[in-house]
């Protein structure tokens, strides 16, 4: 069970639009539709950003949205916003029960 | 409002076991619907998923850290605790709890996490 696999690092100016990739295997983001993304801010929790690929919770910005195709799933963030500026982690289910994190991308809002 | 909460030792010594307890207020955590799952950062690291309970006692962890790892739940203080054996400096990190959802496989609650520090 290796990590999925993200760019290190990820920058836009304010208004632009951003994609983050995620890229898996066929035995986990490539079999199901069960990725998740997360904020994660310095020093703080992560956050739920995006479920089940492209779902938002209640409360996350409709400026968030996600994808997938094939093995890669993606998070694209638009009209990006200083706030934004954090760590996001992408989560895929692996089979039996098990889970494996991507080793995160550093957004930079320039 | 659902809140999961860390505690337990911030410094734990090399070959020694690491426990760790989450309590889990504002909902209970014997419900068909939610795992209750540790996850752990490192300083300046990546998220990695260290395993699950279900109230009813099942367990699923990371086969990377599968002969270290104990989770068990304490349905009647609506708790749920990990214990990590043989520790060395490798596993200082933050350690969180959260909650999954079972059937769709993501963390949608989290605690605040604590940070345990591996040193004699």
């Amino acid at each position: 069970q290796s990590a999925l696999t993200q760019p290190a690092s990820v920058s836009g100016s304010p208004g632009q639009s951003i994609t983050i990739s995620c890229t898996g295997t066929s035995s986990d983001v490539g079999n199901y539709d069960l990725v998740s993304w997360y904020q994660q801010h310095p020093d703080k929790a992560p956050k739920l950003m995006i479920y089940e690929g492209s779902k938002r919770p209640s409360g996350v910005s409709n400026r968030f949205s996600g994808s997938k195709s094939g093995i890669t799933a993606s998070l694209t963030i638009s009209g990006l916003q200083a706030e934004d500026e954090a760590d996001y982690y992408c989560c895929s289910y692996a089979g039996s029960s098990t889970l494996v994190f991507g080793g995160g991308t550093r957004l930079t809002v320039l | 409002q659902l809140q999961l909460q860390e505690s337990g030792p911030g410094l734990v010594k090399p070959s020694e076991t690491l426990s760790l307890t989450c309590t889990v207020s504002g909902g209970s955590i014997s419900s068909t619907s939610y795992y209750w799952g540790w996850i752990r950062q490192p300083p300046g690291k990546g998220l990695e998923w260290i395993g699950n309970i279900y109230y009813g006692g099942s367990t699923y962890y990371n086969p990377s850290l599968k002969s270290r790892v104990t989770i068990s739940v304490d349905t009647s203080k609506n708790q749920f605790s990990l214990k990590l054996s043989s520790v060395s400096a490798a596993d200082t990190a933050m350690f969180y709890c959260a909650r999954l959802q079972r059937q769709k496989s993501y963390f949608d609650y989290w605690g605040q996490g604590t940070l345990v520090t591996v040193s004699s």
